[in-house]
């Protein structure tokens, strides 16, 4: 199984700050790496796919970015509904893995 | 508006079975793959599985292989998932995914969820 791990588990950031998620593969998977957004009771909801492509209806404020092993997601500007958790899934190869999620904090 | 609808949460023992059905509104369910991903409560996603509505073709995580089913009815444009020989750690919302793309993507983003199914498996 490919494994993803999310740096960091969590983070502390203000409104307004410039906020940066990584995810690394345990091999590489080439741009196949889409990025979720869930809040507390909610079911995730798709913010980027095939890397760095936005999904419909998602702020230009989120981006993606990456390749191969290593991706990030950075959030530029960050908005009081933008606190939440986030998670990494590669879908280059069965069985879909998710990363471990970042829980966005507000300081 | 493309929806997918789950059932009611669950109680069961250890030992029995769960069937989590997901109808879809808005859109041909035969169009679309559809996977299951769930969350123990305060964890991760974890996913359990895909199957091709068109082909009825199903990949099964390694995990719950050989407890879990994944089927469909495409007359009421619902799928299903059936999770067998329960234990405590099957307790977690279960949600069923639309694919991104049509067709039958095996690897794919998930752009639609359903709100989720509770299961609690408990003596």
């Amino acid at each position: 199984d490919i494994q993803m791990t999310q740096s960091p588990s969590s983070l502390s950031a203000s409104v307004g700050d410039r906020v940066t998620i990584t995810c690394r593969a345990s091999q590489s998977i080439s741009r196949n790496l889409n990025w979720y957004q869930q809040k507390p009771g909610k079911a995730p909801e798709l913010l980027i796919y095939a890397a760095s492509t936005l999904e419909n209806g998602v702020p230009s404020r989120f981006a993606g970015s990456g390749s191969g092993t290593d991706f990030t997601l950075t959030i530029s500007g960050l908005q009081p509904e933008d606190f939440a958790n986030y998670y990494c899934q590669q879908s280059y190869n069965i069985p879909v893995t998710f990363g471990g999620g970042t829980k966005v904090e507000i300081k | 508006q493309v929806y997918l609808v789950q059932s009611g949460p669950e109680v069961k023992k250890p030992g029995a079975s769960v069937k989590v059905s997901c109808k879809a509104s808005g859109y041909s369910l035969t169009n679309y793959g559809i996977s299951w991903v769930r969350q123990a409560p305060g964890q991760g996603l974890e996913w359990l599985g895909w199957l091709s509505v068109s082909n009825a073709l199903t990949y099964y995580a390694p995990k719950v292989q050989g407890r879990v089913s994944m089927t469909t009815d495409t007359s009421t444009s619902t799928a299903y998932m059936e999770l067998r020989s329960l234990r405590s750690g099957d307790t977690a919302v279960y949600y069923c995914v639309r694919s991104l793309n049509s067709g039958s993507t095996l690897g794919d983003a998930y752009d639609v969820w359903g709100q989720g199914t509770m299961v609690t498996v408990s003596s």
